[in-house]
């Protein structure tokens, strides 16, 4: 089966602790990304990564830290810097473009893990 | 950097009405356009997208969306709307020949209303 998981489903941390939510995906993909998201405020881009090695920060990647040492991996650690890290936290990955024919270019989603702060 | 809005928070409709669901956008070079669905706790599923020709691209369960350059709109439309269509509807936008990021709107709660 094809596609893109996440773990664990539900994640909690307590105060002060680095917590690595895992992001597995067996689509052959270059891109993938990170996303966290709140009641009202949509997707907010956390970092994202185009290739292997390679990574950049969205709009709120303070308190979090990724890495992409192999293609089918983009694991997120929120660390004890981010103050309000209670939030679903959802992983895609798409194709990037390969040509200008390329019709598969939809991001794929995992199913969520959501962290709580206890 | 790209952007999407999503200008209402939620969309009432009857059942069997027509569900329009708006987005406009901004991106620097030529946008690929993107409708997703979410259901609670779940992540998004992908409904249609906009790459090129046809400004009317059809997708799945019924829905349809417009692509207007002149107005940078990309509205999601279904002719009939469903009591099981009741979900969150995210617009979204990448510009593939600048950075390849995947901006989101903040969504839209549709409710059809039996």
């Amino acid at each position: 089966d094809g596609g893109i998981t996440q773990s664990p489903k539900y994640l909690f941390r307590k105060e002060g602790q680095n917590v690595t939510l895992s992001c597995e995906q067996n689509l052959n993909h270059d891109a993938m990304y990170w996303y966290r998201q709140d009641p009202g405020q949509g997707l907010r881009l956390i970092y994202y990564s185009q290739i292997v090695n390679d990574f950049q920060k969205g709009d709120i990647a303070e308190g979090y830290s990724v890495s992409r040492e192999k293609k089918e991996s983009f694991p997120l650690t929120v660390t004890s810097a981010q103050k309000n890290p209670t939030a679903f936290y959802l992983c895609a990955s798409s194709q990037t473009r390969t040509g200008p024919d390329d019709m598969n270019t939809e991001a794929f989603f995992g199913q969520g893990t959501r962290l709580t702060v206890v | 950097a790209q952007s999407v809005a999503q200008p209402e928070d939620q969309v009432n409709v009857a059942e069997g009405n027509p569900l329009t669901v708006k987005c406009t956008y901004s991106v620097s070079g030529n946008p690929y356009l993107f409708w997703y669905v979410q259901y609670p706790n779940r992540g998004l599923q992908f409904l249609l997208k906009y790459i090129t020709g046809d400004n009317l691209v059809k997708g799945s369960y019924g829905f349809e969306a417009e692509f207007n350059k002149s107005q940078t709109s990309f509205h999601l439309k279904k002719p009939s709307a469903l009591v099981s269509d009741s979900a969150l509807y995210f617009c979204a936008v990448r510009d593939i020949y600048g950075n390849n990021r995947l901006a989101f709107g903040k969504g839209n709660q549709v409710v059809v209303i039996p």
